[in-house]
């Protein structure tokens, strides 16, 4: 099956630093991909839907400001938290979709990135 | 608003022995339904899915349950394994954003 990976897969920060996710689709290529975040005990919660070669698409309450999401290629979509704080800390997940024509139904998802912020 | 729910937050279960697992949903817009298991600290992995103009639809011991008309979804898992635990996840799809809503989850606990 289509694989996705993230890197880091874990990362510790002081709070105000900035930094950087990135998620990969390693054997297909994917022409959206999403976000989501997820807290301790939680659901998966949608941040934003990245379309390759544009601008990001991201859900009510999302700041657009902090998370800066860029999705250059078709095989790869960056999430950028920018001037971290403690409650930024939590689980990141992405998800890719592959081009009409593959599972496209289906989304797959990386393994997370654990983020803690100091 | 919209929403995806889970009727049960804990289910725990002999193992060997068959588990359900319930979802309601309210968006009856959606057309495509999906089940996912989360092991801790991995991503969701999918288990199954099935579109809204079916009821019913088997894979490899597990079988999701469609009614329409109550807006209940079920995963069913047959002879439980300790494998098994894990948190499970459904999800209803918007055809034309692609994007998941996900329920708040049901921990499955599977017991020697």
């Amino acid at each position: 099956g289509a694989v996705v990976s993230q890197h880091p897969s874990r990362v510790i920060c002081k709070s105000g630093t900035s930094v950087k996710i990135e998620c990969r689709s390693l054997d297909f290529q994917a022409t959206t991909m999403f976000w989501y975040r997820q807290f301790p005990k939680q659901s998966l919660m949608l941040m934003a839907t990245s379309n390759e070669g544009s601008k990001a698409t991201y859900e009510q309450g999302v700041e657009k400001d902090k998370f800066l999401i860029n999705h250059a290629s078709l095989t790869l979509s960056t999430l950028t938290v920018t001037s971290a704080h403690p409650e930024d800390s939590s689980f990141y997940i992405c998800s890719a979709i592959g081009l009409a024509g593959s599972s496209s139904y289906e989304q797959y998802f990386g393994p997370g990135t654990r983020l803690t912020v100091t | 608003g919209e929403s995806v729910g889970l009727h049960l937050p804990t289910l725990s279960v002999q193992e060997g022995d068959n588990s359900i697992i319930n979802c309601a949903y309210s968006n009856s817009a959606s057309d495509y339904f999906i089940w996912y298991k989360q092991e801790s600290g991995k991503g969701p992995q999918f288990i199954i899915d099935i579109r809204s103009n079916m009821d019913k639809r088997q894979g490899q011991r597990v079988t999701v349950l469609l009614n329409k008309t109550v807006k209940h979804l079920s995963l069913q898992i047959a002879a439980t394994q300790p494998g098994d635990s894990a948190v499970y996840f459904c999800a209803e799809k918007k055809s034309n954003t692609g994007k998941l809503i996900f329920g708040q989850g049901t921990t499955l606990q599977v017991k020697p």
